[in-house]
């Protein structure tokens, strides 16, 4: 199906440990974003790419990196997790007028 | 910068009753507006769009908004909800400028009981 994969759907961390999500598109959009919700928060962008080989700082980009690999893929990482980065993590994938933002299922992350 | 405003966080209503989401954006340049639903365990699909022309707007699932740009509001509503409407639904502002970064409100939890 096409769509936007996560990887993983869960992930338990402890705190100070270190680990990379991953997304992949077969839309063939340029942009790519990573949102997380929180409740009672909505959904807040931490990072997003207009195009293979630019990065931009969303409303919350504190606590994190991101790496556009290829059109296809956009990878969140995490350096040293913080409880405050539990959370719902989405990424999502167009932002055109004809394509508004596809999302993929999640990866809910724990961090003890 | 814009900001988005969803009045209740959640909505309790009966099956084969009507219902209406409100959403507030405020910009101080003419914007999109859209509706997302997140069912549980899911992500966000799109339910509808307003980019421009007529206010009405029609989406999925028997889904409507109204753009009302004097009041600043987008307000979703149905006419009659099953208990499958029942979901997280979320209002998300651009501007046409920058159509690729939303902001989304945080949510209104609609809850349709038999």
């Amino acid at each position: 199906n096409a769509g936007v994969t996560q990887t993983p759907k869960f992930q338990v961390l402890k705190t100070g440990q270190s680990m990379t999500l991953q997304c992949a598109q077969d839309m063939n959009h340029n942009s790519m974003y990573w949102y997380r919700q929180d409740p009672g928060m909505g959904l807040r962008l931490i990072y997003y790419s207009a195009s293979e080989g630019t990065t931009d700082k969303g409303e919350v980009p504190n606590g994190y990196n991101v790496s556009r690999l290829n059109k296809r893929e956009f990878s969140l990482r995490l350096e040293s997790a913080a409880p405050s980065q539990t959370s719902v993590y989405f990424c999502a994938t167009g932002g055109t007028q004809k394509s508004p933002l596809h999302f993929g299922n999640g990866t809910r992350l724990t961090v003890t | 910068a814009q900001s988005v405003t969803q009045l209740d966080s959640q909505v309790p209503v009966f099956e084969e009753a009507p219902v209406e989401l409100r959403c507030n954006y405020s910009s101080s340049v003419s914007v999109y507006l859209f509706w997302y639903v997140q069912y549980p365990n899911q992500g966000l699909q799109l339910l509808l769009k307003y980019l421009s022309g007529s206010t009405l707007v029609k989406g999925i699932n028997g889904f409507e908004a109204e753009f009302n740009k004097s009041q600043t509001s987008f307000h979703l509503r149905k006419p009659s909800v099953h208990i499958s409407d029942t979901a997280e639904y979320f209002c998300a502002v651009s501007d046409p400028s920058g159509y690729s970064t939303l902001t989304f409100g945080k949510g209104t939890m609609l809850l349709v009981s038999p």
